[in-house]
């Protein structure tokens, strides 16, 4: 299916372990992006990337890793998970930063015990 | 103090009411301004993007952005049943720099039938 795709769809995990998250992107964007999605924050960027091999930091990158080895994949792994990363992850993707139109998976419900 | 503020609602409204949505900022740097809207537990979908000041209609949708007051609305007339969801409003500050791509909370709006 065309489109951007996350999974898993819901996750219970436990403090200390290790998670990843997957976000595929099928249109060839240049741009991907994860956020997280928490009641009274609305959406704040985790990291993001430029393209293939470049990613960069966003408004709260901490406990978190990212790769982006080929253009349509994009993992966020919680490296040691914590209950303060219990939240709603979504990966979006777009082909121009800042103005463009960023499209959104339909996230990642993530639980952390 | 956020950079983008929004009332979370909720907002309820009878079928067929004209629905007004509100964000204010702080940085006037903010060029690019979009509304998006999300189902629940679904991923946000872009609804309406302008540039600068102005207004921007597409059917029953109506953006409007006021620099001066550092000020932007959603108008949505005949309101009806399936508008039911929370809407984002989202602003940048330049094409290429993405990381100031700042999301409201969001606005919770129900349409009563």
């Amino acid at each position: 299916d065309a489109g951007i795709t996350q999974s898993p769809r819901y996750k219970i995990t436990e403090t200390g372990r290790q998670v990843t998250l997957m976000c595929h992107q099928t249109w060839s964007h240049s741009y991907m992006f994860w956020y997280r999605q928490d009641l009274g924050h609305g959406l704040r960027l985790i990291y993001y990337s430029a393209a293939a091999d470049i990613t960069d930091k966003g408004e709260v990158p901490d406990g978190y890793v990212v790769s982006r080895s080929k253009t349509e994949n994009f993992p966020l792994t919680l490296e040691s998970a914590t209950r303060s990363q219990t939240s709603v992850y979504f990966c979006a993707s777009s082909e121009i930063t800042g103005g463009g139109e960023q499209f959104f998976g339909p996230g990642t419900r993530l639980t952390v015990l | 103090q956020k950079e983008v503020e929004q009332d979370p609602g909720p907002l309820s409204v009878p079928e067929g009411a004209i629905v007004s949505l509100n964000c204010t900022y702080s940085n006037s740097a903010f060029q690019y301004f979009m509304w998006y809207r999300q189902y629940s537990r679904k991923g946000p979908e872009l609804l309406m993007y302008t540039y600068s000041s102005g207004n921007k209609e597409d059917g029953r949708f109506t953006a409007q952005v006021d620099k001066s007051s550092k000020y932007i609305s959603l108008f949505i007339r005949d309101s009806q049943p399936s508008d039911s969801a929370t809407y984002l409003c989202a602003m940048s500050a330049s094409s290429y720099n993405f990381n100031k791509f700042y999301f409201g909370s969001g606005t919770k709006l129900n349409v009563k039938p």
